[in-house]
């Protein structure tokens, strides 16, 4: 079955610094990660995903994931972080009949 | 364009009472799925649609929980009658059929349930 770990509630980061959010997955064949991102009282909002290609994937708000197969993870990054980035992630994969299976979601609080 | 829509946005019943939440995806989306988010847990599926036959609804708890796409546009999910365990958040997401792999969910903002 196919699953995905994250293994941070929560990740805190001063204004200005990099960050990173993890992801490991678990799938019986080719995988198909996504990244979502949740502000309070509002649904999911689309970061970006991985498919097939390239190991760095580039999203939405100068975000990136690197894919790394031999680790099995999917790693969410941005250079330098902004205190509006502060929200729930959540790492996704999704499997043979379309259905997202979503990780537990991590916290990320950045600091100015 | 416009975006998922669902109503309403938050409602608070008590236990064995039925509620009914309404989502109304994109123009031209065939695909839409419920999703329960309880609290400090991710998305979980409950039921998805093809335009309005169920493609998936394993992890529908049929015996409380029901949904329809009649018109294979919009949708209404029940829950009758409630249990306190219901309290989630109930998500509304839509794709198209186009884009393979490529397609990629679009969600609402979500009913917020309490269960009292």
């Amino acid at each position: 079955a196919q699953s995905v770990a994250q293994p941070e509630d929560q990740v805190n980061v001063a204004e200005g610094n990099p960050l990173t959010v993890k992801c490991t997955y678990s799938v019986s064949g080719n995988p198909y990660l996504f990244w979502y991102v949740q502000y309070p009282n509002r649904g999911l909002q689309f970061l970006l995903k991985y498919i097939t290609g390239d190991n760095l994937v580039k999203g939405s708000y100068g975000f990136e994931a690197e894919f790394n197969k031999s680790q099995t993870s999917f790693h969410l990054k941005k250079p330098s972080a902004l205190v509006s980035d502060s929200a729930l992630y959540f790492c996704a994969v999704r499997d043979d009949t379309d259905k997202l299976i979503f990780g537990t979601g991590t916290r990320l609080q950045v600091f100015p | 364009e416009a975006g998922v829509a669902q109503s309403p946005r938050y409602k608070i019943i008590e236990k064995r009472q039925s509620v009914a939440f309404w989502c109304n995806p994109i123009s031209g989306h065939a695909t839409l799925y419920w999703y329960q988010q309880i609290l400090g847990q991710g998305p979980k599926l409950l039921i998805q649609f093809q335009n309005n036959g169920v493609v998936d609804d394993s992890q529908l708890p049929k015996d409380r929980f029901s949904a329809e796409r009649l018109k294979g546009v919009d949708s209404t999910l029940k829950i009758q009658p409630a249990k306190l365990e219901d309290s989630a958040v109930y998500l509304c997401a839509s794709s198209s059929m186009g884009g393979g792999l490529l397609r990629e969910q679009f969600f609402g903002p979500g009913t917020r349930l309490t269960v009292l």
